[in-house]
């Protein structure tokens, strides 16, 4: 069974510093990672998908990148801002079986970036 | 559009009554689902339809009944709910099902509390 482990579950950092997060999957079969970003109270919002055949994605400030062979994916933040303060989520499909429709999620990182 | 949107943002119920949560988007996508978010845990899957077909039931019971009258629009039936099952309701559409497509995007969610 595919497990999704985010570590830090929380991290504080002050404005303007880069950061990283992390995340760990078991099983390396997959089609793709997507990294969300959940304000409180509110919806997911998609920030980037890397398909199975990918290295890395960027949006803007954001870069993740892919190692399906060690089953880790990390979301680089360039210039945190106290905006960017929320839950960030990864999620990894499956590549086959019944679990292939369904996303496995991490329980996220809880950023707080201070002013 | 690009938007997923979900109604109400906000649902207070008893346990004998009936409601009905509303999902609705516009970017041709032909996957939607449904999940359950508890405070401070990712999103489950509940339902997932593919071409307006209920393809996943993830083991959900009864007294939630999903329906998908076409293509942009998914319900969410509620009877008989249970306080445990106050939780942030969550709607997600993708293009569809396959390898390269299934980016999924998020409504904002109902919160619903059952008294």
């Amino acid at each position: 069974k595919q497990e999704v482990t985010q570590i830090p579950a929380a991290l504080s950092v002050p404005e303007g510093e880069n950061l990283v997060l992390n995340c760990s999957f078991t099983d390396s079969a997959i089609y793709n990672l997507q990294w969300f970003r959940q304000d409180p109270g509110k919806g997911l919002t998609s920030l980037l998908l890397i398909q199975s055949s990918q290295r890395e994605q960027t949006s803007g400030r954001l870069n993740a990148s892919l190692d399906k062979s060690s089953g880790r994916s990390t979301l680089y933040i360039a210039a945190s801002q106290p905006g960017d303060s929320a839950t960030y989520l990864c999620a990894v499909r499956p590549r086959s079986g019944a679990g292939s429709y369904q996303l496995t999620f991490g329980k996220g990182t809880k950023l707080s970036v201070i002013p | 559009d690009t938007e997923v949107t979900q109604t109400p943002k906000h649902l207070v119920m008893g346990m004998t009554n009936k409601k009905s949560l509303k999902c609705e988007q516009h970017m041709g996508h032909r996957a939607m689902y449904w999940y359950k978010q508890k405070a401070k845990k990712p999103p489950e899957l509940m339902f997932v339809y593919s071409y307006e077909k209920l393809s996943i039931n993830e083991s959900v019971p009864s007294r939630f009944s999903p329906e998908c009258p076409n293509s942009s629009l998914l319900n969410l039936h509620l009877h008989a709910l249970q306080p445990e099952d106050s939780a942030l309701y969550l709607c997600a559409s993708s293009r569809d099902h396959g390898r390269n497509y299934n980016e999924q995007f998020f409504g904002p969610g109902t919160r619903l509390t059952v008294l």
